[in-house]
């Protein structure tokens, strides 16, 4: 069964730190573009990191230079290390596969499979 | 960054049919994805690429494109089907993706 299962939520202090976890199953998470998305307790979808399957890394401006992706291949896993956190970073983040085709329309992709989502909650 | 704008609320009686739409200067370039999310659940793909269903996707989904706007239609509302829908797609530099702000639907 394809799977992703977060873990690594919690509470932590503003300025802390905080890493989470994204374990893949039925497909290798190497071999895909893979995702973190965030979201706000009452608000929206917020789109926050993607590693591609060749190593490249981005960012969006809320999370840069705080904010690292990562994967660690033998373990089909995905991570989020998450550096000098704010208020506004509390939220419930998703880890979520990219699968991307092309087709006679050209280029296309989606989300197409999502993690359960781990909370996170940054508060003294 | 780009920017993707829904309508926050639309309803639609029950078998009827309603359309969500949203709007941004990438979907220009990237078609958008769609996304079901219920009360406490993990967001769902229900539509992506020209009009593509997942499988599993009831056929009363269905997608469309013109120019900046993207449209997500539900063709004869079911209950199940009151949620909160949100757009996607890359950003207008490739590298990023975007969400639009989300359309809660309510079924009548």
């Amino acid at each position: 069964e394809v799977q992703l299962v977060e873990s690594g939520g919690g509470l932590v202090q503003p300025g802390g730190s905080l890493r989470l976890s994204c374990a893949a199953s039925g497909f290798t998470v190497s071999s895909n573009y893979m995702s973190w998305v965030r979201q706000a307790p009452g608000k929206g979808l917020e789109w926050v990191s993607v590693i591609y399957s060749g190593g490249s890394t981005y960012y969006a401006d809320s999370v840069k230079g705080r904010f690292t992706i990562s994967r660690h291949n033998s373990k089909n896993t995905l991570y989020l290390q998450m550096n000098s956190l704010r208020a506004e970073d509390t939220a419930v983040y998703y880890c979520a596969r990219i699968s991307y085709y092309y087709d006679s329309s050209g280029y296309n992709d989606a989300f197409d499979i999502w993690g359960q989502g781990t909370m996170v909650t940054v508060s003294s | 960054s780009s920017e993707l704008t829904q309508d926050p609320a639309v309803s639609v009686a029950l078998g009827q049919t309603v359309r969500i739409t949203c709007q941004g200067d990438s979907l220009r370039s990237y078609y958008a994805s769609w996304y079901q999310q219920k009360p406490g659940q993990a967001p769902v793909l229900v539509i992506y690429g020209k009009n593509n269903r997942p499988s599993g996707i009831p056929d009363r989904f269905s997608g469309s494109s013109s120019g900046n706007t993207a449209s997500l239609t539900i063709t004869g509302a079911q209950a199940e089907d009151e949620a909160d829908y949100y757009c996607n797609s890359r950003d207008s530099s490739g590298n990023l993706w975007v969400f639009g702000g989300g359309t809660k639907l309510t079924v009548l």
